[in-house]
């Protein structure tokens, strides 16, 4: 199975100020179609996940315009410009493209400084 | 709107089975992928497999081989997780997940129920 490993594991931020969160896979996750099926989630407190970003750096209707995703083949970075209080909570990377056997990283936990 | 509703909380004995619902609305349940995505206490999320509600074909991860059954019920958009056999550390939110379009590959994972806690005590 593809192994997807985060850092940071945890990571206090200041308000205000960017944060970063690394991906990377043991595998390229270019698929035969072309596209990278690698997608970011959100779970906060108490919360079921909430997907943030699709096929890398697609952003899902309603997620602000803060939070952006990039990278290719194996590295990619999932980006909040400027943290806000409601983005406390666990950030998740996850796998599709090997997708009879779909992957998650083990999670980021973002907390405020 | 897309909505999963899962069934409630379950508390179960070693060894038992137990039986997650998840009714989709919004959408033609039998057109999309559905996944099954289970997070242990303080843990990360953990994927199980899928069912595709249009053939009703499933995969699932090897460890649970001979354990799970992902099932549905097109006539009320249903779809349905069945672990058996339980033990301590089956103890977990399993969650629902919807996944691609049921006609191509299942690459992706968008709208998730609201999870349902299953209990493993003695």
């Amino acid at each position: 199975d593809v192994v997807m490993t985060q850092s940071p594991l945890s990571l206090p931020v200041t308000l205000g100020q960017p944060a970063s969160i690394s991906c990377r896979s043991s595998q390229s996750l270019v698929y035969s179609d072309g596209n990278t099926y690698l997608n970011w989630f959100q779970q906060r407190p108490g919360q079921s996940p909430r997907r943030l970003i699709y096929k890398v750096s697609n952003r899902d209707s309603g997620v602000p315009d803060r939070f952006s995703g990039s990278g290719s083949g194996t590295d990619f970075t999932l980006k909040i410009s400027r943290v806000e209080a409601e983005d406390i909570g666990v950030y998740y990377c996850m796998q599709g493209t090997h997708w009879l056997a779909i992957t998650f990283g083990q999670g980021t936990r973002l907390e405020i400084k | 709107q897309v909505q999963l509703v899962q069934s409630g909380a379950e508390v179960k004995k070693p060894g038992a089975s137990v039986k997650v619902s998840c009714k989709a609305s919004g959408y033609t349940f039998s057109g999309y992928y559905m996944h099954w995505v289970r997070q242990a206490p303080g843990q990360g999320l953990d994927w199980m497999g899928w069912i595709n509600p249009n053939s009703g074909g499933t995969n699932s991860v090897e460890k649970f081989y001979g354990r799970v059954t992902m099932t549905r019920d097109t006539s009320i958009s249903t779809a349905y997780l069945e672990l058996s056999r339980l033990t301590f550390d089956d103890t977990a939110v399993y969650f629902c997940a919807r996944g691609t379009l049921a006609v191509a590959a299942n690459t992706e994972i968008d709208y998730w129920g609201q999870g349902t806690l299953v209990t493993v005590s003695s």
